[in-house]
Parts: C-alpha cells; sequence; structure tokens
C-alpha cells in the first residue's frame, strides 16, 4: 500500500490565489520530508527539506516567502503557494525517507497544478 | 557536486525484447542508488535500491546493477511488455538522514505490442 499521500493531486487555481498542498507520511513518523518540483519532461529538483517542529531549509533559487513550508506534525507536511503566477504551474511532488538502513525514499503521487 | 546522466534520453522497442538502461554518476561516495518508474502524470513508483556495498539487485523481470568504482548503474528488463511503458529515473542518494539525492534526467520507454 502507499507509503505516502499526497492531497490533492490536481488543482486549478486563478492566478494570485494561495494553494495548500498536504504531504502525509502513512506509515511511520517522518521528522524530515522533502519537496520536489517537476516541469514537463524534466527530472525532478528538490525544492526544500521540511523539518518536523522547525523552519524549513529551502534549495538555492527557491523562494521561502513563495513556496510556505509547514511541518506541523511527524505525518503531515504542507506546502503552500502563495500568490500563485502561471509559471509556478508544475507537478510537485513529496518524499519521505523510509526507516531502517537502507533509507529508501518513498515519494507521493504528486499534485499537479494549473494556474490560470 | 554529483551530477546524474541517464542514456538513452528516449528508447522505444517492441513487446518481448531485452533492454538495458544506463545511468552514470561522477562521484562514487554513494550511500545507495534507486531505480525509479513514473508514469505519465504520477509520482514515483520506487523499482529497486542498491546499497552500496551491493553489486546488484533483482526483482521479478528487473535487474539493476550497481558499479561504484566506474560511477556506472544498469537497469536491465526482461522479456518487455507493453505495460512497461513509462519514464524510468535513477537516483543517487549520498546520505542516509538528510536528502542529498540526485536524479538522472530519465528515459523514457515505449514497449510496442
Amino acid at each position: 500500500g502507499a507509503v505516502v499521500s499526497q492531497h490533492p493531486s490536481r488543482v486549478i487555481c486563478k492566478s494570485g490565489t494561495s494553494v495548500k498542498i498536504e504531504c502525509r507520511s502513512l506509515d511511520f513518523q517522518a521528522t524530515t520530508m522533502f519537496w520536489y518540483r517537476q516541469f514537463p519532461k524534466q527530472s525532478l529538483m528538490l525544492m526544500a527539506t521540511s523539518n518536523e517542529g522547525s523552519k524549513a531549509t529551502y534549495e538555492q533559487g527557491v523562494e521561502k516567502d513563495k513556496f510556505l513550508i509547514n511541518h506541523a506534525s511527524l505525518t503531515l507536511s504542507t506546502l503552500t503557494v502563495t500568490s500563485a503566477h502561471p509559471e509556478d504551474s508544475s507537478f510537485y511532488i513529496c518524499s519521505v525517507r523510509g526507516v531502517g538502513v537502507t533509507g529508501e525514499l518513498f515519494f507521493g503521487e504528486g499534485s499537479r497544478l494549473t494556474v490560470l | 557536486k554529483q551530477e546524474v546522466t541517464q542514456i538513452p534520453a528516449a528508447l522505444s522497442v517492441p513487446e518481448g525484447e531485452n533492454l538495458v538502461l544506463n545511468c552514470s554518476f561522477t562521484d562514487s561516495a554513494i550511500y545507495n542508488l534507486q531505480w525509479f518508474r513514473q508514469d505519465p502524470g504520477k509520482g514515483l513508483t520506487s523499482l529497486l535500491l542498491i546499497q552500496s556495498s551491493q553489486r546488484e539487485q533483482t526483482s521479478g523481470r528487473l535487474n539493476a546493477s550497481l558499479d561504484k568504482s566506474s560511477g556506472r548503474s544498469t537497469l536491465y528488463i526482461a522479456a518487455s511488455q507493453p505495460g512497461d511503458s513509462a519514464t524510468y529515473l535513477c537516483a543517487v542518494d549520498q546520505g542516509n538522514a538528510g536528502n542529498m539525492l540526485t536524479f538522472g534526467g530519465g528515459t523514457r520507454l515505449m514497449v510496442k505490442p
């Protein structure tokens, strides 16, 4: 079964509105979750690392005020795209590192954001 | 900085063929390497994970190998089927706590019936 669940899977919004995407770890508690962005026909690019109970760590070039991350519990991280614009339209995917020695990464199903 | 390259970028084969997807990386100090499958508009499904101390992993018709010293991994798909059509991504993991995962550009596979 799914280890990581994302919601919503698709969202369409008007330019200027804010959109929240949820990422839930279903099988275990996750102190750290990762948010990726994927443009069409391109690979995944890490946006930020979400840390439970503390501030997220953002990758270079990612606007922290634009992409707000909240990791309020050990099973839930949220990504809010604030004042969304068409260029923010993308596929957003979260991941969780599994417990155990392999450190396998599990990914959510992704959330397709379209900003009109 | 780790760089991961996948060749070919796209591949089209008739059903039943055996095929090999290639992944190369520049920094051999890796923790593990994962192969993922991504269907259009979907998230990533983990196929195989090879730890740095291992040389290969097998799951059904899939076999992944790892040669750390040469910075290469291959994903072998036996007796390909149309349902195997997807994008295959390799990702090199350089950390066991934080995220030091670097993805390749992917190989888009089309298996024709």
